[in-house]
């Protein structure tokens, strides 16, 4: 399995303003994704980060609104710009383990409120 | 893309009460997890199964692939079972992300 830390694990912001999120993988991952749950919904990819390169942005989003970094193996940010109260959601990023098979873990979560 | 439901959307069950979980998949897929989401929002992962049949505990799955349908089964429920159940696929492209079901809200009740 994989240790994934998310923070903040909560946030209240203000529309406007932006957060960004921090994802720490405790080993060396190729890929990590980044997920939004909206209200009663079910999980929809954002992008996937890759180390060394720029994300890749599934439809619907855009870096602009959703820049991610991913400096090194172990470590990503999603920032959520320019909030409005329709980005009330949580936040999840999540790492593909590879041991015989693939399976995805993921971190805690960051339930963003915007008001 | 890939389309997958999962029924019923929301089950009630009274405590110690069985269930069984549907996930329908649209499309051959590599991977297919099932996960509990709790109360705080974190997903717990419950089983690895592209295919073949997996218990753990009180709870087992079972994956058939060539007719792309994976089922949850819940035995002797617990209140802390309550939660969405998740099935999420990886589709047979080389994209390595999942596609999530609509999902399953889950309450037992004492």
């Amino acid at each position: 399995s994989a240790v994934i830390s998310q923070k903040p694990s909560r946030d209240i912001c203000q529309r406007g303003t932006s957060l960004t999120i921090q994802c720490q993988v405790d080993s060396q991952v190729t890929m990590m994704f980044w997920y939004r749950q909206q209200p009663g919904q079910s999980l929809t990819l954002i992008a996937t980060a890759n180390q060394g390169s720029e994300a890749t942005y599934e439809s619907g989003f855009v870096i602009d609104k959703f820049p991610i970094s991913r400096p090194n193996l172990t470590f990503s940010t999603l920032t959520v710009s320019n909030m409005s109260p329709e980005d009330s959601s949580i936040y999840l990023c999540s790492v593909n383990i590879v041991k015989g098979r693939t399976e995805a873990f993921f971190g805690q979560g960051t339930r963003l409120t915007v008001v | 893309g890939i389309q997958v439901e999962q029924s019923p959307p929301d089950l009630i069950l009274q405590e110690g009460a069985n269930s069984t979980l549907r996930c329908n998949f649209s499309d051959s897929v590599n991977n297919l997890q099932w996960f509990h989401q709790n109360p705080w929002g974190q997903l717990i992962n419950l089983f690895y199964i592209p295919s073949g049949t997996k218990q753990n505990g009180r709870l087992s799955a079972t994956t058939v692939a060539t007719e792309r349908y994976s089922l949850l089964y819940i035995s002797s429920s617990q209140t802390t079972d309550s939660g969405v159940y998740f099935c999420a696929v990886e589709r047979n492209t080389g994209a390595n992300n999942l596609f999530f079901g609509t999902g399953t809200r889950l309450t037992v009740i004492p």
